[in-house]
């Protein structure tokens, strides 16, 4: 079976545009979490949601960051505008209820903001 | 609230050697405890878990964990260290509502020749 999906790989743009990531979760996990890691941080959650609908977002650093979950199968996290020290490893991850269940991740987003 | 503590962002061992990476952990409520392992530009992947039952937990690449619960610890053991082991390694509890996960710190593990 197909693990998580994210895309871009990696993505370097200027300080200003709009980033876009994406995420496929693995089919029928009804968990959906965004972390992000840097070095000086270590991983952090952003926000996540269940079954399409965000439940905590109290980890986006600024208004700048948006998450939506349009269905079961998409989720997207859109910095705007971006900003060099948003410069990260972006991590998708899903999981099935209930909480015993683990999490699988992504292979994760490097972004880079000149 | 939860938190994680690793004890040592970096342990060094030789091939071959014992691996010994810690974990002490706080929680309200019974814990589910998870070992996660990440290698160089890769996601985290799942080492070990323990939900319930037998306090003694068997992973993958031959790592196992023991949940102490007068101890509130979790650490990860390995009998001998490959080259391949080389990586970071993430514990992390859950119990809380709504599948969210707290990790610890981190620890890089590196194996020396």
């Amino acid at each position: 079976d197909a693990g998580v999906i994210q895309s871009p790989r990696h993505e370097v743009t200027e300080m200003g545009q709009e980033v876009t990531l994406r995420c496929k979760p693995i089919s029928g996990h009804d968990y959906l979490f965004w972390y992000r890691q840097t070095m000086m941080r270590g991983l952090e959650l952003l926000i996540y949601f269940n079954n399409n609908v965000p439940i905590d977002d109290s980890g986006m650093p600024e208004d700048r960051f948006s998450a939506k979950m349009p269905n079961a199968s998409f989720s997207t996290l859109k910095i705007q505008p971006s900003e060099p020290r948003d410069s990260a490893v972006y991590f998708c991850a899903s999981s099935l209820t209930p909480l015993s269940q683990p999490q699988h991740f992504g292979d994760g987003t490097r972004l880079s903001i000149l | 609230a939860q938190s994680v503590t690793q004890l040592g962002s970096h342990v060094s061992v030789s091939e071959g050697a014992l691996v010994l990476l810690r974990c002490n952990y706080s929680s309200s409520v019974p814990p589910y405890l998870f070992w996660y392992v990440q290698y160089p530009n890769q996601g985290l992947q799942l080492l070990l878990k323990y939900t319930t039952g037998a306090t003694l937990v068997k992973g993958i690449n031959g790592f196992e964990a023991e949940f102490k619960k007068s101890e509130t610890s979790f650490h990860l053991t390995k009998p001998s260290a490959h080259m391949s082991d080389a990586a970071e390694y993430f514990c992390a509890v859950s119990g809380n509502a709504g599948n969210m996960l707290t990790f610890g710190g981190g620890t890089r593990l590196m194996v020396k020749p």
